[in-house]
């Protein structure tokens, strides 16, 4: 089955203890991206990839950080965490921006950082 | 950069009546327009998209969408609502001229079909 995983989905934590979310896609996809969705703001971009090691970043990439060392796998870093990080976050792939395909979503990661 | 505005937080129809849920957008060039609907506790599911031809297009779940040129928007539509379409509802634009590898996505509509 076509889908795009992440763990944890879940995950209370305190201010600055590292955390990594991973999302892995079984799609063979080129682009995949991180949002984060908080209430009245809609789903804001933080990172994207193009392709493995091509990454950029999206409107809100202040105190995170990802990478994309194999197609199928790109995890978001959260160096420090803050509560203003408290957020329910996607992943997305698709075969690539250009194709004009959608985006296949993951069921999301609720974080909460005391 | 695109963007797109959703006017409404909340849509509330009757079981059967149309439903209509509203999206303007603006970008540079031409824009690519998707529809997504969320479940609680899933991720966007993807409804329908425009890039070219058409300007009303159909999708899953009997939704279809007009875009409009004229009027920047990409309005949503349902001939008759269900209780099983109660969810928010995303609209998303890309910039094909300007095309910056980002799709931007409107704050949501929360839609609420009653019994």
């Amino acid at each position: 089955e076509a889908q795009v995983t992440q763990n944890p989905r879940y995950l209370i934590t305190v201010t600055g203890k590292k955390l990594t979310v991973t999302c892995s896609q079984n799609m063979n996809h080129e682009y995949m991206s991180w949002y984060r969705q908080d209430p009245g703001l809609g789903l804001r971009q933080i990172y994207y990839s193009m392709n493995v090691e091509v990454t950029d970043k999206g409107d809100v990439p202040e105190g995170y950080k990802v990478s994309r060392k194999e197609k199928r796998n790109f995890p978001l870093i959260l160096e420090s965490p803050s509560p203003n990080q408290t957020s329910l976050y996607f992943c997305a792939s698709s075969l690539g921006l250009n194709s004009n395909q959608p985006q296949h979503f993951g069921d999301g990661t609720r974080l909460s950082i005391l | 950069a695109q963007s797109v505005a959703q006017p409404e937080d909340q849509v509330n129809v009757a079981e059967g009546n149309p439903l209509t849920v509203k999206c303007t957008y603006s970008v540079s060039g031409n824009p690519y327009l998707f529809w997504y609907v969320q479940y609680p506790n899933r991720g966007l599911q993807f409804l329908l998209k425009y890039i070219t031809g058409d300007n009303l297009v159909k999708g899953s779940y009997g939704f279809e969408a007009e875009f409009n040129k004229s009027q920047t928007s990409f309005h949503l539509k349902k001939p008759s609502a269900l209780v099983s379409d109660s969810a928010l509802y995303f609209c998303a634009v890309r910039d094909a001229l300007y095309g910056n590898n980002r799709l931007a996505f409107g704050k949501g509509n929360q839609v609420v079909v009653i019994p």
